[in-house]
């Protein structure tokens, strides 16, 4: 089967930097998306990786090891308008997105 | 600006009723998605189109049914909702995936309480 698996919650200090990490076995892949969302919202897109590497975009890097089905997202300098859930989706080899549970990262002053 | 607006936002029926979920996207997108979320679960595809005229199930499309006659709608059935169905469900639309990056707009979601 195809699973994507997170850590359920994190915990972080406003200003700190934190890792959300995503391993995923899936049928192919053609891509790995990170999406927020804030409670009782919609997910919106943060950032997208296909290539081996790190994209980085402001605050808010995420890298993908394809040999490991393996990413993290790494947030620095943490806000608390960061509180939010993390979700990690696969696009599969037919193009399908499967989804993580997501991640609830929590911030605390 | 485009959108994608989901109506109703929040609607609560009972059991053995039909109701439809409303999803419009002025992207000009051609695919279109349906997807439940459930506490524990990431979300989880009910169906999904490519096109006008074009609508596919996904994992969990038992109960439901969407149609696709324009670009910019599909609405999502519950022919008999049952309490199993009690979820929040999201409307989303992107670009064809061969174009890339072509990440997913999200509507801003449906309560529905199936009582």
């Amino acid at each position: 089967g195809q699973n994507i698996d997170q850590p359920t919650e994190m915990t972080a200090t406003e200003g700190a930097i934190v890792q959300i990490n995503c391993t995923y076995q899936t049928s192919g892949f053609n891509g790995l998306f990170w999406y927020q969302q804030h409670a009782g919202e919609a997910p919106t897109f943060l950032s997208y990786n296909v290539l081996d590497g790190l994209e980085e975009k402001g605050r808010f890097s995420s890298f993908l090891s394809r040999s490991k089905g393996y990413s993290y997202l790494l947030l620095k300098e943490l806000q608390m308008k960061d509180s939010a859930s993390y979700l990690c989706a696969v696009r599969d080899s037919n193009y399908q997105l499967i989804w993580g549970a997501g991640t609830k990262l929590i911030i605390k002053p | 600006d485009a959108e994608i607006t989901q109506s109703p936002r929040h609607k609560i029926t009972e059991t053995g009723r039909q109701v439809t979920l409303a999803c419009h996207q002025t992207w000009n997108h051609n695919n279109m998605f349906w997807y439940r979320q459930d506490l524990g679960h990431g979300l989880r595809l009910i169906h999904y189109s490519y096109g006008v005229q074009d609508t596919n199930k996904g994992e969990v499309s038992d109960g439901y049914s969407v149609s696709r006659s324009n670009t910019e709608d599909l609405p999502l059935t519950l022919e008999s909702a049952a309490s199993s169905q009690t979820s929040v469900y999201f409307c989303a639309s992107s670009e064809s995936a061969v174009k890339g990056s072509t990440e997913a707009f999200f509507g801003q979601g449906t309560r529905l309480t199936v009582v």
